[in-house]
Parts: C-alpha cells; sequence; structure tokens
C-alpha cells in the first residue's frame, strides 16, 4: 500500500465548475500537507501548503486536511482551462530534511 | 529571483552509460532533493543534499548518487544506466522555512534510456 493515494482520474468539468480533488494517506507522523500543480512536461509548481488539520484559502483554491480520518482535499472554484493539469498531493513530517512522499496525481481537464 | 534552475533539459543515453544531471537551487536556499518521476506517477524520493552531505536517501540502488556544491548547487550521478531509468528527475530546493521545509522544484531533466 502506497503511504498517499490519489484517484489518477482523468476529472473533467466544465469551465466554471467546482474542482474537487482528493487523497488519502497513511503515516500518521504526516503534518504538513501539499498541493502542487503540474503542466505537462513541466516541474511541479506549488500552489498551497497546511499544517495539521484545519482549512486553508488562497483566492480560488481552497485546501482542506483532515487528520482523524487521514483525508487530504483541495477545491478550485470558478475553475479555467488554465486550470487543466496534473495536481499532485504531498506530505512530508515537516522536519528539517524530511523527504516528501507524493500521491500519483490527478489529471484534470476544465473544458470551455 | 531565478527559481531553481536545472541542466540539461533533455538528455539521451544508452544502456549501461553514465549520466550527470545538475541544478542550482533557488536564491537564499541551502538544500537540495531529487525526485524520479517516471511517466503518469508521482514524484518519487532520491536523496537530499546539506552542507555538502547526503541527509536522507530513499530506497534508490547505489548506482544513484549525488554531490552538493560549496555555493550549494547539486549534480546527481546516474551509472550503469538501465531502461526503467528513463524519467524525469526534478530538483526541489528548500531551508528558508525550516519549520516546513517547503520545497520548490525546477524544471526537471528528462532522461530517455534507449
Amino acid at each position: 500500500q502506497k503511504e498517499v493515494e490519489q484517484d489518477p482520474g482523468p476529472l473533467s468539468v466544465p469551465e466554471g465548475a467546482i474542482v474537487s480533488l482528493n487523497c488519502t494517506y497513511s503515516n500518521s507522523a504526516f503534518q504538513y500537507f501539499m498541493w502542487y500543480r503540474q503542466y505537462s512536461r513541466k516541474g511541479p509548481e506549488l500552489l498551497m501548503y497546511t499544517y495539521s488539520s484545519g482549512n486553508k484559502e488562497d483566492g480560488r483554491f481552497t485546501a482542506q486536511v483532515d487528520k482523524s480520518s487521514k483525508y487530504i482535499s483541495l477545491f478550485i472554484r470558478d475553475s479555467q482551462p488554465s486550470d487543466s493539469a496534473t495536481y499532485l498531493c504531498a506530505s512530508t513530517g515537516g522536519a528539517a530534511g524530511n523527504k516528501l512522499t507524493f500521491g500519483g496525481g490527478t489529471r484534470v481537464l476544465v473544458k470551455p | 529571483d531565478a527559481g531553481v534552475t536545472q541542466s540539461p533539459t533533455h538528455l539521451i543515453k544508452t544502456r549501461g552509460q553514465q549520466v550527470t544531471l545538475r541544478c542550482s537551487p533557488k536564491s537564499g536556499h541551502d538544500t537540495v532533493s531529487w525526485y524520479q518521476q517516471a511517466l503518469g506517477q508521482g514524484p518519487q524520493f532520491i536523496f537530499q543534499y546539506y552542507e555538502e552531505e547526503e541527509r536522507q536517501r530513499g530506497n534508490f540502488p547505489d548506482r544513484f548518487s549525488g554531490h552538493q556544491f560549496p555555493n550549494y548547487s547539486s549534480e546527481l550521478n546516474v551509472n550503469a544506466l538501465l531502461l526503467g531509468d528513463s524519467a524525469l528527475y526534478l530538483c526541489a530546493s528548500s531551508g528558508v522555512d525550516r519549520a516546513t521545509d517547503t520545497q520548490y522544484f525546477g524544471p526537471g531533466t528528462r532522461l530517455t534510456v534507449l
């Protein structure tokens, strides 16, 4: 079993819809949770990170972490065609030097 | 402010050869991590360098080695290349925020092994 699981998609939505992305994790030591966006043949770009449980909002993006159920979510409001990409969730214990453990990524397609 | 840079962009090698990939971290960062991303998968951690030493290593064979220079730049070396080493190799730098160790990625080097 992988430490971070993510539905590979693809997830296809119409422009303007809310995109809902999820990950589950198994390692109780994980404290920090990140979402990265990766366009085709590019490096991952950090979108958001959250510490422990709770919500964090940044513009059209909202990240949620529920440590009791080991569940991570990312919501994208008013989705645009430029949001079409692969979204990667990642977790780490947080101490300096801790590696990032990634899910497999979910491919999202926003149709005009 | 230049972000993380990597060279070369693309590389084609044959089985058994050796390859060296290079990374320059984001300004102000002193820690470099390397990841391997196979097609359609998430990145897998190879190792991390800090103060010119390997601080942590993932589940990769000794054919994968690295180095960090005094200016914090880093190299990833892979010996005796296998077909399965074909992947996007990502470098990430960090170090400003010690609490979260937020890592920022470069564009990657795409390695094809024939």
